[in-house]
């Protein structure tokens, strides 16, 4: 079955560190990947998605994610996190064939230290 | 341009009432998900709609679920009777186009907090 594992349920980082945020799927073939980002009171943002060709994308905010297709991974990094970005972080996963099936991870909350 | 709208934002009520949370999806945008978000169950998407019509309702909870979309701008999700374990943050989203790839990212709206007394 597909799914989307975010192994760090809550990561707190310094202001101004560098950040990496996990998520790892299981699926047939190679899906359609996103990150999104939701702040409190508010809906999700897509932060930058991996539909093919250079396997690292650039994103909004300074985000990047590198799809790596043997480890089955699709990371989120910043090098130097601001204040605003404490939030949750939501890697999903999508078939080819139909958006609806999209899978969310179950979320990745990010406290930023001062 | 506006993004989705949701209304109400926040929704406080006693078990028993009817509940009815609207969504106006993006101009130009063909399909439209109905999700719910709680801590124990993450996002849970309820039903969606291609062109108005509803082609997978398998994530609606209970027949006390119902949702509709009359028209291209505007879609309802309605819940009657409500109970306490509704309580959720419901989101709408919508995306260009009709569900035939799963490139399209969806926009979400910033949800509607429901809170079942």
């Amino acid at each position: 079955a597909q799914s989307v594992t975010q192994p760090d349920i809550h990561i707190t980082v310094s202001e101004g560190a560098s950040l990496e945020l996990r998520c790892n799927y299981s699926y047939g073939a190679t899906p359609y990947l996103f990150w999104y980002v939701q702040s409190p009171g508010q809906g999700l943002q897509l932060l930058l998605k991996y539909f093919s060709g250079d396997t690292l994308v650039q994103g909004i905010k300074g985000f990047e994610a590198e799809f790596k297709r043997s480890q089955s991974s699709f990371n989120l990094r910043k090098p130097s996190v601001h204040w605003s970005d404490a939030a949750e972080y939501f890697c999903a996963v999508a078939p080819y064939s139909s958006a609806s099936k999209i899978i969310f991870g179950s979320g990745t909350r990010l406290s930023i230290r001062p | 341009d506006a993004g989705v709208i949701q209304s109400p934002r926040h929704e406080v009520t006693e078990m028993g009432q009817e509940v009815t949370l609207r969504c106006k999806p993006i101009s130009g945008h063909n399909s439209l998900f109905w999700y719910r978000q709680t801590m124990m169950r993450g996002l849970e998407l309820l039903i969606y709609f291609n062109n108005n019509v509803p082609i997978d309702d398998s994530g609606m909870p209970e027949d006390r679920f119902s949702a509709k979309m009359p028209n291209a701008s505007f879609s309802t999700l309605k819940i009657q009777p409500s109970e306490p374990r509704d309580s959720a943050v419901y989101f709408c989203a919508s995306i260009i186009g009709t569900d035939n790839g799963g490139n399209q990212p969806q926009h979400f709206g910033d949800g509607t907090r429901l809170s079942i007394l």
